[in-house]
């Protein structure tokens, strides 16, 4: 079964850092495109950040850029997001999600995994 | 950047009846469009792609339309496990948006 499973969230104080990884099965990982998607309480998805196959080409919505940093282990089928200097704003459930076709970047997302909460106090 | 927009908001639709969602995107994004559902608590599915493709496993009811900036997401005869909220995406150009997402209600 294709699968993504997240982990690492939780509760940090502002200014905090926190790494959320998503581990991989099912599928060969180290062929596609990986994302994080966010969703803050009651409110819609927002892209957060991507990286290609193997893991060279990193992106990140402005929002994020300088702050976070997205990584990937193909031999462990992990993708991972830190996040420093974390903002109130950036209290949301963090997705994980496959691109939809393998080796390019389409930017559709065709798995997800089912999320982890992670909370910014300030 | 590109800014997708969803409308309605909300949409009451009896059960069997037909749902008829849009999304406009703020320039042209061809037909680099996505459709996803979230029920609560859950996180999304992927219905469509390509404006018009259906994913795996999505059951025919559920048809995409449109090109350029203006899409529909039309569901036929709504079953019980259809009524969620639903985001349009563009993947056109990066970075990729999502429409702030149409839920469909029980009337």
């Amino acid at each position: 079964e294709v699968q993504l499973v997240e982990s690492g969230g939780g509760l940090v104080q502002s200014g905090g850092s926190l790494r959320l990884s998503c581990a991989a099965s099912g599928f060969t990982f180290s062929n596609y495109w990986m994302h994080w998607v966010r969703q803050a309480p009651g409110k819609g998805l927002v892209w957060v950040s991507r990286i290609n196959s193997d893991g060279s080409n990193p992106n990140y919505a402005d929002s994020v850029k300088g702050r976070f940093t997205i990584s990937r282990d193909n031999a462990k089928n992990t993708l991972y997001l830190q996040m420093n200097s974390l903002r109130a704003e950036d209290t949301a459930v963090y997705y994980c999600a496959r691109d939809r076709i393998s080796i390019i970047a389409t930017d559709a997302f065709d798995i997800w995994g089912q999320g982890t909460m992670v909370t910014v106090s300030s | 950047e590109i800014v997708m927009t969803q409308s309605p908001a909300t949409l009451s639709v009896s059960p069997g009846e037909t749902a008829t969602l849009s999304c406009r995107a703020s320039q042209s994004v061809s037909s680099n469009l996505a459709w996803y559902q979230q029920k609560p608590g859950q996180a999304p599915r992927l219905l469509i792609y390509g404006a018009s493709t259906r994913a795996t496993g999505i059951p025919a009811r559920f048809s995409g339309s449109g090109s350029g900036t203006e899409f529909t997401l039309t569901i036929s005869s709504l079953q019980s496990e259809d009524f969620a909220i639903y985001y349009c995406q563009h993947y056109n150009n990066w970075p990729p948006a999502f429409g702030q997402g149409t839920k469909v209600e029980i009337k």
